[in-house]
């Protein structure tokens, strides 16, 4: 069974572009959520969706935006980079979403972004 | 509040039991992760726990939870050096409402000394 993978691996963009990653989940999960993870700040929750509606936000700017397709893959979007939006992007794929129900949330090897 | 804390880091010999410890503000919390990160990689899922669960055994791992002092600790019995990494504790709180979003530990390096 594959496991969660996310493109590019590595990418390199300039102050003010823009730039879109990709996840695709387990076969079978239909939640995914994204996180940033930066020396300074850590591993941060950016989103997460299901069933192609996003249940949840973190605390970014509107700059970071999210969608996921029918078929559970997620993309992410981030416009007009900051050099502050260098970081790692961890997708996480998880089977259940409901209330009481263990997460148990699988990670990709992530996207390192750097914006330069 | 969504704090969740861990030391910054821990170095044992190889062959010694190796503890890391966490701790979490939200007595809300319902399951409680610790994951594994080793250099340029992702994060790996190794073991969960319950919160009505005090204690996981998992072949050389041990999960022990107090959750009255809201204290989460990792016992790695007969550490090896490929067990150096980073190591980080996460909980999720979905007991009210859905939600599979975690908040994690700032995460504790592990370094194994042959």
């Amino acid at each position: 069974k594959a496991g969660v993978t996310q493109t590019p691996r590595y990418l390199i963009k300039t102050r003010g572009q823009q730039v879109t990653l990709s996840c695709s989940p387990i076969s079978g999960h239909r939640s995914v959520s994204w996180y940033q993870q930066t020396p300074g700040q850590g591993l941060q929750f950016l989103f997460e969706y299901f069933s192609e509606t996003q249940r949840n936000k973190g605390n970014f700017p509107g700059r970071f935006s999210g969608r996921q397709f029918s078929n559970s893959r997620s993309e992410m979007n981030v416009s007009t980079l900051e050099l502050g939006d260098s970081a790692l992007y961890l997708c996480a794929s998880s089977l259940a979403y409901q209330a009481g129900l263990n997460t148990e949330a699988f990670f990709g090897q992530g996207t390192r972004l750097t914006v330069v | 509040g969504e704090d969740v804390e861990q030391s910054l880091f821990l170095s044992v010999r190889e062959g010694d039991s190796s503890v890391i410890n966490c701790t979490y503000t939200d007595s809300s919390s319902t399951y409680l992760y610790w994951y594994k990160q080793e250099p340029g990689a992702g994060l790996q899922l190794l073991t969960y726990i319950f919160s009505n669960m005090d204690m996981k055994q998992d072949q050389r791992l041990t999960v022990l939870l107090n959750k009255k002092d809201k204290h989460l600790s990792l016992r790695i019995a007969d550490t090896q050096t490929g067990d150096s990494a980073i190591y980080f504790c996460a909980e999720t709180q979905n007991y009210g409402g859905a939600t599979n979003k975690l908040i994690f530990g700032t995460g504790t390096l592990l370094a194994v000394q042959p």
